[in-house]
């Protein structure tokens, strides 16, 4: 089975602080991806990251960036956080193709106050 | 036009009823094309994915894809209150004409089965 682990279930930090949210995959999967999810908005995509320090922008890329230094890695950064960053953040990763799902970590749920 | 559009709900149907989820796209080019299942408070689950035309069936679910509609439907037989989730489309996105697999998801669905 394919395992999607996030390094946090629930985080509380404060507005300004850096942020970091770790993802690990251990099916040696090229696709990577961090979405959040927000009630009425459903799930967004920030940014996905198809090889190792590759990435690309998705629909929702301000205020955030990421690092895939390896394989198996993919970090989330909230570079000064803010309170419209309260959400749940989802991480997914997928073989590389068109016909291949997307499998989820369980999620982190990150209030900023 | 939304690329991925789903009734948002809430349906509600009886346990042992067939639960109806409907799904359209806009994309022509989408080629594969998955169902997920979430319960609130966790990640998506993938139940289903379908890429040619017609019905796949895997137990109490049925998929059901027709490209030439750009419709996708899933079919609960039997639905029981463990089922009550929201359910999520999602199709491959190949804008800008490269895949890497990337999805586009619907909003979601909220089933409610009662008893």
């Amino acid at each position: 089975d394919v395992k999607v682990t996030q390094s946090s279930r629930y985080l509380v930090k404060r507005t300004g602080e850096k942020v970091f949210l770790e993802c690990v995959q251990d099916m040696d999967h090229e696709n990577m991806f961090w979405y959040r999810q927000d009630p009425g908005l459903g799930l967004r995509l920030i940014y996905f990251s198809y090889d190792v320090k590759m990435k690309e922008k998705g629909d929702i890329p301000e205020g955030y960036s990421v690092s895939r230094e390896k394989k198996e890695r993919f970090s989330l950064i909230l570079e000064s956080a803010s309170t419209n960053q309260t959400s749940m953040y989802l991480c997914a990763s997928s073989l590389l193709g068109r016909y291949q799902p997307q499998h989820f970590g369980d999620g982190t749920r990150l209030s900023i106050l | 036009q939304k690329e991925v559009e789903q009734n948002s709900g809430p349906l509600s149907v009886p346990e042992g009823a067939i639960a109806s989820l409907n799904c359209t796209y806009s994309d022509r080019g989408s080629q594969s094309f998955f169902w997920y299942r979430q319960y609130s408070g966790k990640s998506p689950e993938l139940i289903m994915s379908i890429y040619s035309n017609g019905d796949k069936e895997d137990g109490r679910f049925t998929a059901q894809l027709n490209k030439a509609s750009q419709y996708v439907s899933l079919l609960i037989r039997d639905s029981q209150p463990s089922d009550s989730a929201t359910y999520l489309c999602a199709v491959n996105s190949i804008r800008g004409g490269t895949s890497y697999g990337k999805l586009t998801f619907g909003q979601g669905t909220i089933l409610t089965v009662h008893p």
